[in-house]
């Protein structure tokens, strides 16, 4: 079965510091993807960053980076320089090929100190 | 403002009803796909059409079923609605028809059954 899993429920950051943001999967594919999507209290969906199973290099968009560890099964997400707009809730989510099948993890809510 | 607009923005009904749920995608995404959020399941891929075409299917009941016409607008059917239906559905676009293309969500419906 596949599975994806966040074990941090809620995390605080400093503004200006930087934030890892857990996510493990579990699945048999040697194609696959991983995502991370950000959801603000306001509840809009937005996609921040995608890797590749075949991707060598880990994934940048801006201030966030995947940090991908193929073996250990990690795709952590890591945000640079932490904003007080960055406070919301962040999904991890993994796709099998063609999208045939699709997982979230249950999230992580951020919050940003000033 | 993602550009991927639905209607309507909330609906409230009651069980054993039937409702339409319709997303505009993008200009030039050939792409939609559809969520559903709700308390009880989390986040759920439910269906991915491409340029008109089923792409591939998630977590989506036998009750729901979906389109995406000629002009790339789709619609989401929901019918035998039930308690448990109720939940925040996104529809989100991307311009190519593979899981490593970018996706814009819409704002989502708000569905109400009681």
């Amino acid at each position: 079965a596949q599975k994806i899993t966040q074990t941090q429920p809620g995390m605080f950051v400093q503004e200006k510091e930087a934030v890892t943001l857990d996510c493990t999967y579990d699945t048999s594919d040697q194609s696959y993807g991983l995502f991370w999507y950000k959801q603000p209290s306001s509840g809009e969906m937005i996609f921040l960053i995608y890797q590749g199973s075949y991707d060598e290099q880990n994934a940048t968009e801006g201030r966030y980076s995947l940090n991908f560890q193929k073996a250990r099964k990690s795709a952590n997400l890591v945000i640079s320089a932490s904003q007080l707009g960055d406070s919301a809730m962040y999904f991890c989510a993994m796709s099998g090929y063609n999208f045939n099948k699709f997982y979230f993890g249950s999230g992580t809510k951020l919050n940003v100190k000033p | 403002d993602s550009g991927v607009t639905q209607t309507p923005k909330h609906l409230i009904t009651a069980t054993g009803q039937r409702v339409t749920l319709r997303c505009s995608p993008r200009s030039g995404d050939l792409s939609v796909y559809w969520y559903q959020q709700s308390l009880d399941q989390g986040l759920q891929f439910l269906i991915h059409y491409y340029n008109g075409e089923e792409r591939a299917k998630g977590n989506i009941l036998e009750r729901f079923s979906a389109q995406q016409f000629p002009d790339l607008h789709s619609e989401l059917n929901l019918s035998s609605l039930e308690l448990g239906d109720s939940a925040l559905y996104f529809c989100a676009s991307s311009v190519g028809g593979t899981w490593n293309y970018e996706q814009y969500f819409g704002p989502g419906t708000r569905l109400t059954v009681t």
